[in-house]
């Protein structure tokens, strides 16, 4: 299977600070992807970053991908209580779906 | 533009009765997919459509479960005989024309099964 899988499973940090999660999987990919999910709601896309990328940035949001290792690794920086959700990775392989990890569950305290 | 469009959002079956669970894409995608989440845990992929068409359907239980994207009207998940363990929250989720997972998918905001 090329699930993703992340780590930490949870994560609780102070308002301003960084937060770091990652992202490992099992077979060659075509795009790794990554989404929010606020609690009861549907997923929101963050980032796709392509298999011959290394970096992405989107706001306060960096993305690094390292595919000789089969990692990911999503920075939220500067924190905000907003940022409070699950946060999944999820990659696109041959199959045409996307195979999505367990989740971080990020908590943000004020 | 509105966004993927699930309803109902919440539904309360008795074991042994039919579940509908309707989806409506983004307009202008043409590919659909549904996704299971139980709480706490990740989406499992179900099944892939494209308009009257099922491309992958393997992640849907081959007994009970059925989906159907239709030329016209929205995307349906149909679970017959539904049993406690259907109880979990169902997504769609909907991407734009070519190839498929190139371009982000757009959610809906689910909905939650409940099987009593």
């Amino acid at each position: 299977s090329q699930q993703g899988e992340e780590d930490p499973q949870a994560l609780s940090i102070q308002e301003g600070e960084n937060a770091t999660m990652n992202c490992s999987y099992k077979t060659s990919i075509n795009n790794l992807q990554w989404y929010r999910q606020n609690s009861g709601r549907g997923l929101v896309h963050l980032i796709l970053i392509r298999s011959n990328e290394r970096e992405k940035h989107s706001g306060r949001l960096r993305v690094t991908l390292d595919t000789s290792k089969k990692s990911s690794s999503l920075l939220i920086t500067a924190s905000r209580a907003a940022d409070t959700a699950s946060y999944f990775c999820a990659t696109a392989g041959g199959a045409q779906k996307l195979v999505f990890g367990q989740g971080t569950r990020l908590t943000i305290n004020p | 533009n509105a966004g993927v469009m699930q309803n109902p959002r919440h539904l309360v079956r008795r074991r042994g009765q039919e579940a509908r669970l309707r989806c409506s894409p983004v307009k202008g995608h043409s590919h659909v997919y549904w996704y299971r989440q139980l709480p706490e845990e990740g989406l499992k992929f179900m099944v892939y459509l494209q308009k009257e068409n099922i491309i992958d359907e393997s992640g849907m239980p081959k007994e009970r479960f059925s989906a159907e994207f239709p030329k016209e009207g929205p995307s349906i998940l149909r679970i017959q005989q539904v049993v406690r363990g259907d109880s979990a929250a169902y997504f769609c989720a909907s991407s734009p024309p070519g190839f498929p997972v190139s371009s982000p998918l757009h959610f809906g905001n689910g909905t939650r099964l409940t099987v009593t």
